[in-house]
C-alpha cells in the first residue's frame, strides 16, 4: 500500500532562515502532493498542492518541490518567522488521501 | 461560511458507553470524511461518505458507525467505547475525490475513554 514519509522529528531553526522539510513516497506513484499546516488543537489547513511534472510551485514564502526520481517532495518557508511554528503535513492519494505523520517545525526569534 | 463544524470539542466516556461525534460542513460538498489522529501516528481514516446515502470503510472502521442522510451531515457514532478509541478525531470534506483536491478539516473532537 502506499505510504507517505515524513520525519518525525522537530525541525528547530532562527527567524529569517530557510526551513526545509522532505516528504517521501513509497509504493505509489502519485501525480499530486499536497501540504497541509496543523497547529496545536486545531485541524489541518491546506496550503500547497503541487503536480508531478510542476517541479515546483510558490505561494508567497512557500516553495514546493517534487522530484519523481527521488520520490520525494521538499516543502521550503523562507525567511521564517516564529508565527510560522507548527506541524506540516504531506499527504497524497486517489479517492483517499494518505497523510504522513508531519514534521513539527519550531522557528525561535 | 463556517466550514466544518465538529462538536463536541472535549468528551470523557467511561468504558462500554456510547456517543455520536457530529460533524457539519456548509461549502455543498459531496465528499466527507472521518479520521482519527493519534500522537506519532498520522491521520487514519475510519470512514468516508461519496455522498448522501452513500458511505464506506477507510483503514481503521472497527468500533465505528457512519450514516449520511444529508449532504451537510456525517455523524460517527461509537457503541461501546473502548480504551483504544481515545484520540482526536476529525472530520473533513472535499468537492471531489481527484488527488488534486484538498480537504477541509473542522478543528476536531478530543475524545477521551476511561
Amino acid at each position: 500500500s502506499q505510504k507517505i514519509e515524513q520525519n518525525s522529528e522537530a525541525l528547530n531553526i532562527q527567524e529569517g532562515k530557510t526551513a526545509t522539510l522532505t516528504c517521501n513516497y513509497t509504493n505509489y506513484s502519485p501525480a499530486y502532493l499536497q501540504w497541509y499546516r496543523q497547529d496545536p488543537g486545531r485541524g489541518p489547513v491546506f496550503l500547497l498542492l503541487i503536480r508531478e511534472n510542476e517541479k515546483e510551485k510558490r505561494k508567497e514564502r512557500l516553495k514546493v518541490t517534487f522530484d519523481t526520481t527521488l520520490k520525494q517532495s521538499l516543502f521550503h518557508i523562507t525567511a521564517s518567522q516564529p508565527a510560522d511554528s507548527a506541524t506540516y503535513l504531506c499527504a497524497s492519494g486517489f479517492q483517499k488521501l494518505v497523510f504522513g505523520t508531519g514534521t513539527r517545525l519550531l522557528v525561535s526569534p | 461560511n463556517a466550514g466544518v463544524t465538529q462538536t463536541p470539542k472535549f468528551r470523557i466516556l467511561k468504558i462500554g458507553q456510547s456517543m455520536t461525534l457530529q460533524c457539519a460542513q456548509d461549502m455543498n460538498h459531496n465528499y466527507m470524511y472521518w479520521y482519527r489522529q493519534d500522537p506519532g501516528m498520522g491521520l487514519k481514516l475510519i470512514y468516508y461518505s461519496v455522498g448522501a446515502g452513500i458511505t464506506d470503510k477507510g483503514e481503521v472502521p472497527n468500533g465505528y458507525n457512519v450514516s449520511r442522510s444529508t449532504t451537510e451531515d456525517f455523524p460517527l457514532r461509537l457503541e461501546l467505547a473502548a480504551p483504544s478509541q481515545t484520540s482526536v478525531y476529525f472530520c473533513a470534506s472535499s468537492f471531489s475525490t481527484g488527488e488534486d483536491q484538498p480537504q477541509h478539516f473542522g478543528d476536531g473532537t478530543r475524545l477521551s475513554i476511561l
